[in-house]
């Protein structure tokens, strides 16, 4: 079964750290990129970041440029997100994906998704 | 950054109903357009991809057309545990982005 699982959330105060972890299984790691999305409470979702199968490309939501890194690591078939500065506005449900794409079809979609971490930026 | 407009932002219909829910892209996206069932304290679930492809497993009532900057999801005939929130999204240019929401009640 493909299958991705989030941990790491928590409450942490504003100013602080924390890293996400994403653990793969059920499919070839490093042939896909793979990316994070958040929600608040109550809202929609934002896209986060993203990272090329290899790890030699990253991307970032403007909302967390310079302050979120993501990585990977494909001997243990898991993508991280570190995330500092941390905000009031960074509280959220972090989801891990799986980005597909199929060279015969145009697009790219998420599938699966994690079940997601709670992070909670509160003093 | 493209932005995604779902109309409507909720509705309610009855088991049985036939249900469309519209996107549109502020700029043209081709095909990249997604579109993700949610349900309460659950991950989005991918029903429809490359606009018009129905994901394995999927029941046949999901449809998805459009190319462009307009889109529709259709559900053909409602039915009890299609009641959720479904958010379109673009995978055409980063930022991806998604749009607000639109929450399926039950009349």
């Amino acid at each position: 079964e493909v299958q991705v699982v989030e941990s790491g959330g928590g409450l942490v105060q504003p100013g602080g750290s924390l890293r996400l972890s994403c653990a793969a299984s059920g499919f070839t790691f490093s042939d896909f990129a793979m990316t994070w999305v958040r929600q608040a409470p109550g809202k929609g979702l934002q896209w986060v970041s993203a990272i090329t199968g290899s790890g030699d490309n990253t991307d970032y939501g403007d909302s967390v440029k310079g302050r979120f890194a993501i990585s990977r690591d494909n001997s243990k078939k898991t993508l991280y997100l570190q995330m500092t500065s941390l905000r009031a506005e960074d509280t959220a449900v972090y989801y891990c994906a799986r980005v597909v794409v199929i060279p015969t079809i145009w697009g790219r979609w998420f599938d699966p998704w994690g079940q997601g971490t709670l992070v909670t930026v509160s003093s | 950054d493209i932005q995604m407009t779902q109309s409507p932002s909720s509705l309610s219909a009855s088991v049985g109903d036939r249900v469309t829910i519209t996107c549109r892209a502020s700029q043209s996206i081709s095909i990249y357009l997604n579109w993700y069932q949610q349900k309460p304290g659950k991950a989005p679930k991918l029903l429809i991809y490359a606009a018009s492809r129905l994901q394995t497993g999927v029941p046949s009532r999901f449809s998805g057309s459009g190319s462009g900057t307009d889109f529709t999801l259709t559900i053909s005939s409602l039915q009890p545990e299609d009641f959720a929130t479904y958010f379109c999204q673009q995978t055409y240019n980063i930022p991806w982005t998604f749009g607000q929401g639109t929450k399926v009640e039950i009349k």
